[in-house]
Order: C-alpha cells, then sequence, then structure tokens
C-alpha cells in the first residue's frame, strides 16, 4: 500500500531533551516536506527537500533540523526542543507537479 | 511573500445545503492549486487546477479556478454530515515546487 509512515505519532518529552521524528515513503517520490499545523495558524512549512541531499528552509524553520541521504526517508530533528514547538507534525510527500500525500501526523507535547 | 486566503473561516449549514468555500491567492510563479479535506487526522487530497475555467469533479463535489481573478472555489452540493471537516486550500509556486497552504475552512453540517 502506498502511504507515507511517521514514527512516533504521541511524544511528551522536556524541554531541552533531543528527539527525532521519522518519516518514511514507499512512493518513490522526489519531494518531501515536513509541516507543522497549529490552531488558528493553518499548516506551516517547516522544511523540503527536493531530492537526496538536496534540503531547504520552510517558512519556520527555526528550531529544526532535517536530513535525506535516502530517498525515502526524510527525518525531522529538533535538538533542544521548547514548548513553543509543542504542535501537530505532519510529513508529506509527492512527486514534483504531482499530489501531496501527508503522514498521519506527529502530536509532540514539550514541557 | 505568497499568501493563499480562505473564506469564511468557519460555516454551518443543515443536511441538504449547497455550500460555496472560496480560496483566494497572490503569489509569483503559480503551478497549481489543490484542495483538501482534513477531518480529525491528516488531510486528504480532493482536486488538483491548473487551468482557468474547466471545472474538475467527484460526486457532490466539484471545483473551478480564475487564474484571471486569482481565485479558486470548491462547491458541495445535497450536503451530508460527513462533509463537516477542515477544508484546506494549497498553491504550489515556483521552480522548487512550494506549497503554501490557506488557513482553512471548518465547515459544519448539522443533520
Amino acid at each position: 500500500e502506498a502511504q507515507v509512515t511517521q514514527n512516533p505519532r504521541y511524544l511528551i518529552t522536556v524541554t531541552g531533551k533531543k528527539l527525532t521524528v521519522t518519516c518514511s515513503q514507499n512512493m518513490n517520490h522526489e519531494y518531501m516536506s515536513w509541516y507543522r499545523q497549529d490552531p488558528g495558524l493553518g499548516l506551516r512549512q517547516i522544511y523540503y527537500s527536493m531530492n537526496v541531499e538536496v534540503t531547504d528552509k520552510g517558512d519556520v524553520p527555526e528550531g529544526y533540523k532535517v536530513s535525506r541521504k535516502e530517498k525515502r526517508n526524510f527525518p525531522l530533528i529538533l535538538e533542544s526542543p521548547s514548548p513553543n514547538q509543542t504542535s501537530l507534525y505532519f510529513c508529506a510527500s509527492r512527486l514534483v507537479g504531482g499530489t501531496q500525500f501527508f503522514g498521519p501526523g506527529t502530536r509532540l507535547t514539550v514541557l | 511573500e505568497d499568501k493563499v486566503v480562505q473564506s469564511p473561516l468557519s460555516l454551518v449549514v443543515h443536511e441538504g445545503d449547497t455550500v460555496t468555500l472560496n480560496c483566494s491567492y497572490e503569489v509569483t510563479n503559480f503551478r497549481s492549486l489543490l484542495w483538501y479535506k482534513q477531518e480529525k487526522k491528516a488531510p486528504t487530497f480532493l482536486f488538483m487546477l491548473t487551468s482557468s475555467g474547466i471545472e474538475k469533479k467527484s460526486g457532490r463535489l466539484s471545483s473551478i479556478l480564475d487564474k484571471k481573478e486569482l481565485f479558486s472555489i470548491l462547491n458541495i452540493t445535497a450536503t451530508q454530515t460527513g462533509d463537516s471537516a477542515v477544508y484546506l486550500c494549497a498553491v504550489e509556486t515556483g521552480a522548487n515546487s512550494k506549497l503554501t497552504f490557506g488557513k482553512g475552512i471548518t465547515l459544519s453540517v448539522r443533520p
């Protein structure tokens, strides 16, 4: 089944404790993105990648890192999480110019 | 800066009503406009529009794009309670194929 997977789905952590949210897709898509969704602010892009070893900042990259060592994986790294990074995170993938598929979401709470 | 504005922000209708959701945009290097439906989970794809004046249709849902006036509408006829969701509009732009999302329209369909 064609899909985007994310792990974990739910995470509660404390300020400053490094964490990684994994994202994987099995559709051979070049383009992958991370978004955060907050009430009243909608979906905002954090980082995106147009192919392996090519990543770029989205609209709200501060406090996040990504890597794209393989085509199918695009992990999101929070080196030192803070409470303002409490949010719902979505990974997504697509062919350039094609429709975008979203992962199931990761609900992160930073205490 | 690319902007995507959706209206209204929310609306409540009764089953059987017809609704029209609006999406206007001001962007550079337009490529396509996409509509998504989001229930209590990840957004799911509805339509991709690239050409003006050509209606896309799927069951009771339809959408059309006006590239001269820079807007799109999503129509839902004979609404059902299962249509209750947040409807997201996104515009794809530029060589990097970036997606910019509007804040979404919350539709509630009452029995």
